[in-house]
C-alpha cells in the first residue's frame, strides 16, 4: 500500500533554531501534499497546502514566514520551521494526495520539542 | 464554511460491548466524509470514507458508519469492541475538488476490562 514517511520522527531542538522536517510520498506521486500541527490531546489543524512547483497556500492565522514550505518534487515537501520557539513545540504531521487516485495518505508524524 | 463536530470528547466502553461515535458535519454540497483512528504519538490511520453510493460504509477492523444527509451525520459504530481499539478517533470532512480535509476535535475511547 501507499506509504508517506516523515523525518526525522522526533526532534529537539533549541529556541532560536531552525528545524526541517521531511514528508516523502515512497511509492506513488503527490503533486499535492497538506501539513498539520497536533497539539497534546487536540485535534489535528490544517496549517498549509503544499504544491509541486508553487508556492505553498497556508490557513488563515499561520505564519507563512516563519513556517517555510517547499514542495520540489512530486515525493517530497519540506516544513522548515523557522526561528523556532518552546509555543512552535507540537506534533506536526504531513499527508500526501496521490496525482494518479486522489487518495490521501497520512505520514506518521514528527514530534517538534523546542527547549 | 466546512467544520465537523464531535461532540463526545472521552467515552469508555466494556470490551465486547457495541460502541457509537457521533459526528456532525456542515457543509454546503454532498461532503467527503473519513473517520480516522489515532494511537498515542502515532499517525493516523483511515478507518472509512464516504463519498456517495450506499450510505452504510464499511471500514476496517469491523467498523461501519452511516451517512444521514437529514441529520447531517456520520457516526462511527462497533458491534463489539476489543481493548485494542482503544484509542483516539478523529471524524473529517474534505472538499470534492481539493481535498482539504477538516478534522473534528477526536473523541478518546477507553476500554473497560
Amino acid at each position: 500500500g501507499a506509504v508517506v514517511s516523515q523525518h526525522p520522527s522526533r526532534v529537539i531542538c533549541k529556541s532560536g533554531t531552525s528545524v526541517k522536517i521531511e514528508c516523502r510520498s515512497l511509492d506513488f506521486q503527490a503533486t499535492t501534499m497538506f501539513w498539520y500541527r497536533q497539539f497534546p490531546k487536540q485535534s489535528l489543524m490544517l496549517m498549509a497546502t503544499s504544491n509541486e512547483g508553487s508556492k505553498a497556500t497556508y490557513e488563515q492565522g499561520v505564519e507563512k514566514d516563519k513556517f517555510l514550505i517547499n514542495h520540489a518534487s512530486l515525493t517530497l515537501s519540506t516544513l522548515t520551521v523557522t526561528s523556532a520557539h518552546p509555543e512552535d513545540s507540537s506534533f506536526y504531521i504531513c499527508s500526501a494526495r496521490d496525482t494518479t487516485t486522489y487518495e490521501q495518505y497520512f505520514g506518521p508524524g514528527t514530534r517538534l520539542t523546542v527547549t | 464554511a466546512q467544520s465537523v463536530t464531535q461532540p463526545d470528547i472521552h467515552i469508555t466502553v466494556s470490551e465486547g460491548a457495541s460502541l457509537e461515535l457521533r459526528c456532525n458535519y456542515s457543509y454546503g454540497a454532498t461532503p467527503y466524509l473519513f473517520w480516522y483512528v489515532q494511537s498515542p504519538g502515532q499517525g493516523l490511520q483511515l478507518l472509512l470514507k464516504y463519498f456517495s453510493g450506499d450510505t452504510l460504509v464499511q471500514g476496517i477492523k469491523g467498523f461501519e458508519a452511516e451517512f444521514k444527509r437529514s441529520q447531517s451525520s456520520f457516526n462511527l459504530r462497533k458491534p463489539s469492541v476489543h481493548w485494542s481499539d482503544a484509542a483516539e478517533y478523529f471524524c473529517a470532512v474534505g472538499e470534492r475538488s481539493a481535498s482539504k480535509i477538516i478534522f473534528g476535535s477526536g473523541t478518546r475511547l477507553s476500554i473497560r476490562p
